[in-house]
């Protein structure tokens, strides 16, 4: 089927704004993570979720950070006030289960830009 | 923690040439796997190449070689004959086998291949 889509493609907000970026995975994709790829700190691994559930938020950058996914499928990043620091490109991958052989499929990213 | 890097932000390679990218890790674990990612400017990160620790044969996927060498905890890629699609941004990544990871991927910092027609 089709492959992992994220939504917008690129997004300009102004400081302090909140916004969502979504994540439709592969259809049966039980995995799903979500990604920062920024200038200053390369690829970095925010939160990974299981079904509906995340068991670990740690990797959050900070509390203005938060996600959902339901019904086991598609994935929202919330990040609220944004900052400047926020502008990166966020990634989602997903895959038919978390670790193992099972490979990761990444989308095509959002591009976030902060000013 | 583990880490990975990637000592060469650039590289540039004749067409039809080969070149090798280095990466290398750190890691107390005794089985993981190993991976080489190709982002072009579409931004999709792209698999070329994976390996599995305990496996000693590098692995190999037509133009796409490794040189895994645990020891001393190194994995480069080798990309023989290359083509101007090679031309992207490739990230060597780690993944954890431990019974409590996420099996979320840890990347190097990327090197930047250029191809020269």
């Amino acid at each position: 089927g089709a492959g992992v889509s994220q939504s917008p493609s690129n997004k300009v907000t102004e400081k302090g704004k909140d916004v969502e970026l979504r994540c439709d995975p592969i259809s049966g994709h039980t995995a799903l993570y979500w990604y920062r790829q920024s200038l200053g700190q390369g690829l970095e691994f925010l939160i990974y979720f299981q079904g509906n559930s995340a068991p670990d938020k740690s990797g959050l950058p900070s509390d203005r950070f938060s996600a959902e996914r339901t019904g086991g499928s598609v994935s929202t990043l919330t990040i609220q006030r944004t900052q400047q620091e926020d502008s990166a490109v966020y990634l989602c991958a997903s895959s038919l289960a978390a670790g193992g052989p099972n490979e990761q499929f990444f989308g095509p990213g959002t591009r976030l830009t902060v000013l | 923690a583990q880490t990975v890097t990637q000592s060469q932000p650039e590289m540039s390679v004749q067409e039809a040439e080969t070149v090798t990218l280095s990466c290398t890790y750190d890691t107390s674990e005794s089985d993981y796997y190993l991976f080489w990612y190709k982002q072009p400017p579409s931004r999709q990160m792209i698999l070329v190449i994976r390996q599995e620790a305990y496996k000693q044969q590098n692995a190999t996927e037509n133009r796409f070689s490794v040189n895994f060498q645990k020891a001393a905890k190194s994995f480069s890629l080798k990309i023989s004959d290359s083509q101007l699609g090679d031309a992207a941004m490739y990230f060597c990544a780690y993944r954890s086998k431990s019974r409590g990871s996420q099996g979320n991927l840890i990347f190097g910092k990327g090197t930047k291949l250029s191809v020269k027609p």
